[in-house]
């Protein structure tokens, strides 16, 4: 059974172009969690999605971020717009029955 | 809200030694609480979680952690640690229905020869 991925593992992009970062579950999980990693920080919860559904999207910012896991595909986190404060590692988690996570290698985005 | 203080940042010890790496939440509700490790460039793994029953709590690689409600305590020890074991750990506390967690900022373990 292949863990969680994530996809791609490090991302370049110019200020104010638009990132996608995707995170495959592992198989049989249906509960997404989106985390974002500031150097030197612990993880700050962003979201928590079921499938096709949004369940708790209190972490994330109101503007220019934006989350999906669709019914089929993995899950996407969209960052509209990057400044130069998104440059983070951003890791997902996956669950299948929430007590337990499974966390991804993460992607290090880069606003340059 | 939670929050979770990790009080220590950064942790020397020799191998073979015990360590304590200690965590502290603040909450007014019952929450659940977890300890992950995560090694450089990947991402955080599972060691321990305290859902309910018994306050000691026994996790992977020989790893313990305490549950003191009292004190909103949830220290980690290890009697013995390996220069494996040289790693950031998280402790970390989640609501009730496990919509979000809360990570503490981290303790960075050093285990020296």
């Amino acid at each position: 059974n292949a863990g969680v991925m994530q996809n791609p593992r490090h991302l370049v992009r110019r200020r104010g172009q638009e990132a996608r970062l995707r995170c495959s579950p592992m198989k049989g999980h249906s509960h997404v969690y989106w985390y974002r990693q500031l150097p030197e920080e612990g993880l700050k919860f962003m979201v928590y999605l079921q499938k096709e559904n949004i369940i708790d999207e209190s972490g994330m910012p109101k503007e220019r971020f934006s989350a999906e896991f669709p019914k089929e595909g993995p899950s996407i986190l969209r960052i509209q717009q990057v400044v130069r404060g998104d440059s983070a590692a951003y890791f997902c988690a996956s669950s299948s029955d929430k007590y337990e996570q499974y966390f991804g290698p993460g992607t290090r985005l880069t606003v340059t | 809200a939670q929050s979770v203080t990790q009080l220590d940042s950064q942790v020397p010890v020799f191998e073979e030694a015990p360590v304590e790496l200690r965590c502290n939440y603040s909450s007014s509700v019952s929450v659940y609480l977890f300890w992950y490790v995560q090694y450089p460039n990947q991402g955080l793994q599972l060691l321990l979680k305290y859902l309910s029953g018994s306050t000691l709590v026994k996790g992977i690689n020989g790893f313990e952690a305490e549950f003191n409600k009292s004190q909103t305590s949830f220290h980690l020890r290890k009697p013995s640690v390996h220069i494996s074991d040289t790693a950031e750990y998280f402790c970390a506390v989640s609501d009730v229905n496990f919509n979000k967690f809360y990570f503490g900022s981290g303790t960075k373990l050093n285990v020296k020869p």
